[in-house]
């Protein structure tokens, strides 16, 4: 089944403790891409990569970093999180030349 | 400042009848007109989409209404079902300066509530 996969998919931490949240997609997808999800904001891109060892920020990068050594994963990456990254956040993937993203089931961040 | 405005935040249909949902965007440089549908503890799926060349996309009981001139699409849901209740994000894309983002520009939801 072609899919998009996020773990873990609920996180409770503290303030200053780095975390990795994984991303993973089996459908050989050249881009993903890392949005949070805010109430009354919508979903804000974070980072986005068009392939390996290629990425570049979104609209809010701050406070986050990303890796793509492999075309299949790309995690997010935050060093020291701070409860303003406390968010909804979903990974999505898609193929060269489409524009229809795909999206994982999310990962619910808190940060206290 | 907002790319992609999106009305109403909420609302509430009675079953069999038709929910719509508007978006208006701002950059003329958008070429991809999507729709997305999320159930609670589920990411974006989506729904339906739509390109600026046609003014119309039927599939099933969901349609897209475009207007370019106007910077406006719309989502009509026909013969609404209690089933269809979740929210629904419009959103934009278009590629960027540097031919490599295809980042979408999401409108802020609309929660629809469907009544049986």
């Amino acid at each position: 089944e072609a899919q998009v996969t996020q773990n873990p998919r609920y996180l409770i931490t503290v303030t200053g403790k780095k975390l990795t949240v994984t991303c993973s997609q089996n459908m050989n997808h050249e881009y993903m891409s890392w949005y949070r999800q805010d109430p009354g904001l919508g979903l804000r891109q974070i980072y986005y990569s068009m392939n390996v060892e290629v990425t570049d920020k979104g609209d809010v990068p701050e406070g986050y970093k990303v890796s793509r050594k492999e075309k299949r994963n790309f995690p997010l990456i935050l060093e020291s999180p701070s409860p303003n990254q406390t968010s909804l956040y979903f990974c999505a993937s898609a193929g060269t030349g489409t524009y229809e993203q795909y999206f994982g089931p999310g990962t619910r961040l808190t940060v206290t | 400042q907002q790319q992609v405005k999106q009305s109403p935040q909420s609302l509430i249909v009675q079953k069999g009848g038709i929910s719509i949902i508007n978006c208006a965007y701002e950059n003329t440089a958008f070429d991809y007109f999507p729709w997305y549908q999320q159930f609670p503890g589920k990411g974006p799926a989506l729904l339906i989409a739509i390109r600026p060349d046609v003014s119309e996309k039927k599939e099933g009981r969901f349609t897209i209404s475009f207007n370019k001139s106007a910077k406006q699409f719309s989502l009509h849901i026909m013969d609404s079902q209690p089933g269809d209740s979740a929210t629904y994000f419009c959103a934009a894309s278009g590629m960027d300066s540097g031919g490599s983002n295809y980042k979408l520009t999401f409108g802020k939801g609309t929660l629809l509530t469907v009544n049986p």
